[in-house]
């Protein structure tokens, strides 16, 4: 299995920092990854696809990038709103792994 | 609008059974790949399965299969996840979603394959088991 490694697990920041998430993979990937944001008690929200493809409604603050083995999503300006936790998942191989998650938390 | 809600969450007692479903709506969903994605208390997401518009293709996480079994119902928009042998380590918050599929050419050399690339872009609010005796 593809093993998804996401950095840090956790981070503080405050609105309008901006903040990047590694998310590394055992194997090559290509570009077949995604990020969903998840906030407390709700269901994963999809924000990006094959890397660095901006989901319909996502605000352009959020980007993606990366390929193969490296990957990372930067939100450039935080937002409340985006206090969350987020996951990356490969699609590459099955099983479609997630990330461990990377908690963002109000500093 | 597209819509998923699951049904079927409960408290049961360790190697018992029980049966999740998944009613979709809003979207053709014999066009669709769906999924099942778990979440443990306070834990991450894990993948569980895919199963193809027509039912015919459907892939585990390896350590489930065998004990969890995919299905749909493309009469009723519908798919189950039919769990038997639950375990503790099995409770925690169960999602459908609906699946987009990309379809692209791997090229090697000047010959290709056909491959596919996956991600969720409806999920539904979850259903919780909760296994424990």
């Amino acid at each position: 299995d593809i093993q998804m490694t996401q950095s840090p697990s956790s981070l503080s920041a405050s609105v309008g920092d901006r903040v990047i998430i590694t998310c590394r993979a055992s194997h090559d990937v290509n570009y077949w990854l995604a990020w969903y944001q998840q906030k407390p008690g709700e269901a994963p929200n999809l924000l990006i696809s094959a890397a660095s493809s901006r989901q319909t409604g996502v605000p352009s603050r959020f980007f993606g990038g990366g390929s193969g083995t490296q990957f990372t999503l930067t939100i450039s300006s935080l937002q409340p709103e985006d206090f969350a936790t987020y996951y990356c998942q490969q699609s590459n191989d099955f099983p479609h792994t997630f990330g461990q998650g990377t908690k963002v938390e109000v500093k | 609008q597209e819509q998923l809600v699951e049904s079927g969450g409960a408290s049961v007692r360790p190697g018992g059974s029980l049966r999740l479903s998944c009613a979709a709506s809003g979207f053709t969903f014999n066009n669709y790949y769906m999924a099942w994605v778990r979440q443990a208390p306070g834990k991450g997401l894990e993948w569980i399965s895919y199963i193809s518009p027509n039912g015919d293709n459907i892939y585990y996480e390896d350590s489930l299969r065998g004990r969890f079994a995919v299905s749909r119902d493309n009469a009723n928009n519908a798919i189950h996840l039919q769990m038997k042998s639950l375990r503790a380590e099995d409770t925690g918050v169960f999602y459908c979603a609906r699946v987009l599929e990309h379809r692209y050419k791997s090229y090697s050399g000047i010959s290709y394959t056909l491959k596919s690339y996956f991600y969720m872009d409806v999920w539904g609010r979850g259903t919780t088991v909760t296994v424990s005796s």
